[in-house]
């Protein structure tokens, strides 16, 4: 089983949807998460980091679930601009970040 | 100011052949990690430095493989005697340290004929 594990989709959007996917992480030990946002031949750029709480930034929301190991990001009101790809981030307790393969948004007119 | 610089942008070597990926990471940054990304896949995990030491070489697919970071700042990931599978994007990124975002260079696109 792999360290981070995502949907590799692709989620095809309607502008202006919302769109939602999770990603599985199995060292229950990790400490930190994040979601960045890869877009095509680009490097990753940080999205958000997901706090145990839960956390909002505008039109992106993150949630960590620590009993069932997955966090999520969830986008309303899809806009062109977000087709990227979103990749799960986990920081283990030696301070490795382990990545996921990927979740592949498009969003469409 | 400056980001994660990475050189070259992309390498064209001949199978067998030794290369050099250069990373400079933003000034002040402890940690440094080194990842490869193939088409379609996550960046995957090759090596992390707190400092001049490595804390994680985990990833390191085998002995072909090397990095160093002599002063504590810029880094040089080494392969020996290429061969095609090796052929993918080699990403650096760098952060303040535990706990701390990451930020990527552009990445060297390493293809190896």
């Amino acid at each position: 089983r792999k360290e981070v594990e995502q949907d590799p989709g692709p989620f095809n959007v309607p502008e202006g949807a919302t769109v939602a996917f999770n990603c599985t992480y199995s060292n229950s030990a990790s400490q930190s998460f994040f979601w960045y946002r890869q877009d095509c031949r680009k490097e990753p750029k940080l999205l958000m980091s997901v706090y145990s709480s839960g956390n909002e930034d505008g039109r992106f929301t993150a949630q960590l679930n620590r009993a069932s190991q997955y966090i999520s990001l969830l986008i309303r009101d899809s806009k062109l601009s977000d087709s990227a790809t979103y990749l799960c981030v986990v920081r283990a307790a030696g301070n490795k970040l382990t990545f996921g393969g990927g979740t592949r948004v498009l969003v469409k007119p | 100011g400056a980001g994660v610089s990475q050189t070259p942008s992309n390498k064209v070597t001949e199978k067998g052949k030794y290369v050099e990926l250069r990373c400079d990471p933003i000034s002040g940054h402890t940690a440094l990690y080194w990842y490869r990304q193939s088409l379609g896949q996550g960046p995957e995990f090759l090596i992390y430095f707190q400092g001049t030491g490595a804390a994680d070489d985990s990833g390191l697919p085998n002995d072909r493989f090397f990095a160093v970071r002599p002063e504590g700042s810029v880094s040089t990931l080494k392969i020996q005697r290429t061969e095609r599978g090796d052929s993918a994007v080699y990403l650096c990124a760098s952060s303040e340290g535990a706990g701390a975002e990451a930020f990527f260079g552009q990445g060297t696109r390493l293809t190896v004929v």
